[in-house]
């Protein structure tokens, strides 16, 4: 058990919705980070939080958008989805910015989208 | 930019056989380099790292990576492979800057045959 929390564990959904997912660091990290894993993408960073505020971005659509409370949980919102967004989304989190690379990381939440 | 190629998305070994799996970096700066694992239906967890100090890194499970600077390289190995091994392995680098993004490979899928 990494001590990171994620949920919904599984969502079925339909194209055009919106979904959020939900993660709780480890107590005491600072930083959340958000991957897409995908048959044909791989593991894509998404975005990641430190303390509140965004501190890098990657590979994430303008559909998508997350943010990090003040309480340090995370949510990750996905909008007009379209099929190919059906995958497996991790959030990681870290004591400090990701200095040392060391993610402790979710189990994710496998999103399908139909 | 910073990049890894794993080479291999299948790897196949016998219990008891030596366990290589083929990582290269491409940095311009000197690199962070990890490896995690990926157990069936569950998070990525760290397997070890290499940050600049010994060349030769031990992590969990009996592995072992070495930092090869003349060959850009970070490959993973283990002497005896245990059926336990089989799962995903993802090597990653991260960039010393202000991101801090951790770019992960494409992954390995280590089989061990009884």
């Amino acid at each position: 058990d990494s001590g990171v929390t994620q949920t919904p564990k599984h969502l079925i959904t339909a194209t055009g919705q919106r979904v959020t997912l939900r993660c709780s660091p480890r107590s005491g990290d600072l930083s959340v980070y958000w991957y897409q894993q995908s048959l044909d993408q791989g593991l894509q960073f998404l975005i990641q939080y430190y303390n509140g505020e965004e501190r890098a971005k990657g590979n994430i659509l303008e559909r998508f958008s997350a943010q990090q409370f003040p309480d340090l949980h995370s949510e990750l919102n996905l909008s007009s989805l379209e099929l190919g967004d059906s995958a497996l989304y991790f959030c990681a989190s870290s004591v400090g910015a990701g200095e040392n690379g060391e993610l402790f990381f979710g189990e994710g939440s496998r999103l399908t989208v139909l | 930019a910073q990049s890894v190629t794993q080479l291999g998305s299948h790897v196949s070994v016998s219990e008891g056989a030596l366990v290589l799996l083929r990582c290269n970096y491409s940095s311009s700066v000197p690199p962070y380099l990890f490896w995690y694992v990926q157990y069936p239906n569950q998070g990525l967890q760290l397997l070890l790292k290499y940050t600049s100090a010994a060349t030769l890194v031990k992590g969990i499970n009996g592995f072992e990576a070495e930092f090869k600077k003349s060959e850009t390289s970070f490959h993973l190995t283990k002497p005896s492979a245990h059926m336990s091994d089989a799962a995903e392995y993802f090597c990653a680098v991260t960039r010393m800057d202000s991101s801090y993004k951790l770019i992960f490979g494409s992954g390995t899928r280590l089989l061990v045959r009884p």
